[in-house]
């Protein structure tokens, strides 16, 4: 089956703790991207890739990192500067963001709780 | 329409009845527009697009109309089932750093009584 995955499902993290959330796809997509989703809110981009090796920063980009080293993976890490890491993270891509007509497939999210 | 705080718009309807969700959106350049499905604790699903070169598209059971005179959107539901339950959200891809990146609008949740 191809997809888009994330790992995990649910993720507690500690104060002052790094936490990792994983994305990887399976579709050949170019594109990659992560979003940020609270309660009651749309979706709001935090990073996104467009190719191997290369990142942009989104519009709530503070307090997060990510990497790009292979084409299927886009790991994004919350870092201990994120002071309000409670929310729904959404993984996506594309074939690629540079036209207008793309559709994004999304993962099925990852819950990150605060202890 | 716009709402302030932690509430999404919501639309109430009885299963069989037509479901309207409106959307406004912000950049005039942008060419295209998308609507996702999100049911509860799950990512965005694809529902059906519009280019900015058309006013109207059908797909199965829905409908998108697009009025590029006041920036708004609006997703036509037919016969809406229980199954439709779920936030709807539209989005727009405007030019952001010479690609095109999706905006999401805040969604509006469509609740469908059997």
């Amino acid at each position: 089956d191809g997809g888009i995955t994330q790992s995990p499902k649910y993720l507690f993290r500690k104060e002052g703790q790094n936490v990792t959330l994983s994305c990887e796809q399976n579709l050949n997509h170019d594109a990659m991207y992560w979003y940020r989703q609270d309660p009651g809110q749309g979706l709001r981009l935090i990073y996104y890739s467009q190719i191997v090796n290369d990142f942009q920063k989104g519009d709530i980009a503070e307090g997060y990192s990510v990497s790009r080293e292979k084409k299927e993976s886009f790991p994004l890490t919350v870092t201990s500067a994120q002071k309000n890491p409670t929310a729904f993270y959404l993984c996506a891509s594309s074939t690629e963001s540079g036209r207008a007509s793309e559709t994004q497939y999304f993962g099925p999210g990852t819950r990150l709780l605060v202890l | 329409g716009e709402s302030v705080g932690l509430h999404l718009p919501t639309l109430s309807v009885q299963e069989g009845d037509n479901s309207i969700i409106n959307c406004a959106y912000s950049n005039s350049a942008s060419d295209y527009f998308i609507w996702y499905k999100q049911e509860s604790g799950k990512g965005p699903q694809f529902i059906i697009d519009i280019r900015s070169n058309m006013d109207k598209r059908q797909g199965q059971r829905v409908t998108v109309l697009l009025n590029k005179t006041v920036k708004h959107l609006s997703l036509q539901i037919a016969a809406t089932q229980p199954g439709d339950s779920a936030v709807y959200f539209c989005a727009e891809n405007p030019v952001r750093g010479g690609s095109y990146i999706p905006t999401f609008g805040r969604g509006t949740s469509l609740i469908v009584h059997p």
